[in-house]
């Protein structure tokens, strides 16, 4: 079974520029979770979709926004790029939104 | 956010050597899991611990989710060079509609060949 993958995996983008990832969970997943790492807050959740609806929001402003499709894909938007959202954004997919979660490689986002 | 207490948090041990972190926290989970994460990688996902007082291993590694619900250790024996990379906690606590997971800020495991 294939796991989770996510595109791209390493953007650089300027501040004020807006940016969507996209992740593909395990074949028959339906929830989707987002979350930050850097190196000083560590991983911090985002959000959660499952069935199209998000299901659970992180303490993250309103610039970052996602959505889930009906095929389980989720995309990720942050928009108006600051430089502290230089991070990894890692991609998590599980059976159910209660299920063990299984991560992606990752998207490596540099604003400068 | 929310982070558990994970100690230590950097190990610099030699190879054959036995490894031992855990984690802490003053709120309880249902679900315990631990990951290893390469540089440039996600977490993978080692073992998972589902029930308190729960010992589980996967190869040379066990893990224990702690009888107050609060903690959990896990233990690397006779460690090898691909050991290397960093370990992280993660405290679930779901139910109903709650949903949390919260993760450790890590224990960088280094092995010296």
């Amino acid at each position: 079974k294939a796991g989770v993958t996510q595109t791209p995996r390493y953007l650089i983008k300027t501040r004020g520029q807006q940016v969507t990832l996209s992740c593909s969970p395990i074949s028959g997943h339906r929830s989707v979770s987002w979350y930050q790492q850097t190196p000083g807050q560590g991983l911090q959740f985002l959000f959660e979709y499952f069935s199209e609806t998000q299901r659970n929001k992180g303490n993250f402003p309103g610039r970052f926004s996602g959505r889930q499709f009906s095929n389980s894909r989720s995309e990720m938007n942050v928009s108006t790029l600051e430089l502290g959202d230089s991070a990894l954004y890692l991609c998590a997919s599980s059976l159910g939104y209660e299920d063990t979660q299984y991560f992606g490689p990752g998207t490596r986002l540099t604003v400068l | 956010g929310q982070q558990l207490n994970q100690s230590p948090q950097s190990m610099f041990i030699q190879e054959g050597e036995d490894v031992s972190m855990n984690c802490t926290s003053s709120s309880i989970f249902n679900t315990w899991l631990w990951y290893k994460q390469d540089p440039g990688e996600g977490p993978v996902l080692l073992i998972a611990l589902y029930k308190a007082g729960e010992l589980t291993s996967n190869g040379r590694l066990t893990a224990q989710f702690g009888i107050t619900r609060k903690d959990s250790f896990l233990n690397i024996s006779a460690s090898i060079p691909s050991d290397v990379g960093i370990y992280f906690c993660a405290g679930l606590l779901s139910g109903g509609s709650n949903y949390k997971l919260t993760f450790g800020k890590g224990t960088l495991l280094t092995v010296n060949p």
